[in-house]
């Protein structure tokens, strides 16, 4: 069965950091195109990074060098680095196997909830 | 950028209804859309990949069309269970979600 823990949310200051992390099973994250997605309480869905096959990373502006995606392959994982974090970055955070992969099997987590609040 | 617009952002209909939903990218992605459904509470859900292709184990009501600029997701017959949230996804350029659209049950 494929499927996507989150684990890693946290209440955090503005200004903190904080890492999610992703854990596959049922396939490998290496071979696949792996994003983070968000969303805000109340609010619709916003797609916040991607990390390619090849390696390749892209991000939203909003999050633009800031945050950091990356995996392990050993450990069959995949990151979000987050820094300098706002209060407008509180959301719940979903990990996916992202469409450009190629169906089926499209999974995503059930998300973790990071709240910026002073 | 590229931006996506669904319409509509609310709907009602009856158990038994087709129903349609629309999203219009600001430039062409081909056929690289995706179609998702969202519960309250819960993880969305993906439907449909490559703007037609069912994912497996999603209802064969639900189907989706389009290419270029101009997608659609149909429900031919609306059912209880079908009322959520439905979001649009390109992954042409990037990655850009539409506003989502409410389907509601009458």
């Amino acid at each position: 069965e494929l499927q996507l823990v989150e684990t890693g949310g946290n209440l955090i200051h503005p200004g903190g950091s904080l890492r999610l992390s992703c854990a596959a099973s049922g396939f490998t994250v290496g071979n696949n195109f792996m994003s983070w997605v968000r969303q805000a309480p109340g609010r619709g869905l916003e797609w916040v990074s991607v990390i390619y096959r090849d390696g390749a990373t892209y991000y939203a502006d909003s999050v633009k060098g800031r945050f950091t995606i990356s995996r392990d392959n050993s450990k069959n994982m995949v990151y979000l680095q987050m820094g300098g974090l706002r209060v407008d970055d509180t959301a719940v955070y979903y990990c996916a196997r992202d469409p450009d992969s190629g169906g089926p099997g499209l999974v995503w987590g059930q998300g973790t909830t990071v709240t910026v609040s002073s | 950028d590229i931006q996506m617009t669904q319409s509509p952002s609310t709907l009602s209909a009856s158990v038994g209804d087709r129903v349609t939903i629309t999203c219009r990218a600001s430039q062409s992605i081909v056929r690289w859309l995706a179609w998702y459904q969202q519960k309250p509470g819960k993880a969305p859900k993906l439907l449909i990949y490559e703007a037609s292709s069912l994912e497996g184990g999603v209802p064969s009501r639900f189907s989706g069309s389009g290419s270029v600029t101009e997608f659609t997701l149909t429900i031919s017959s609306l059912q209880p269970d079908d009322s959520a949230t439905y979001y649009c996804q390109q992954y042409h350029n990037y990655r850009t979600f539409g506003q989502g659209t409410k389907v509601e049950i009458k």
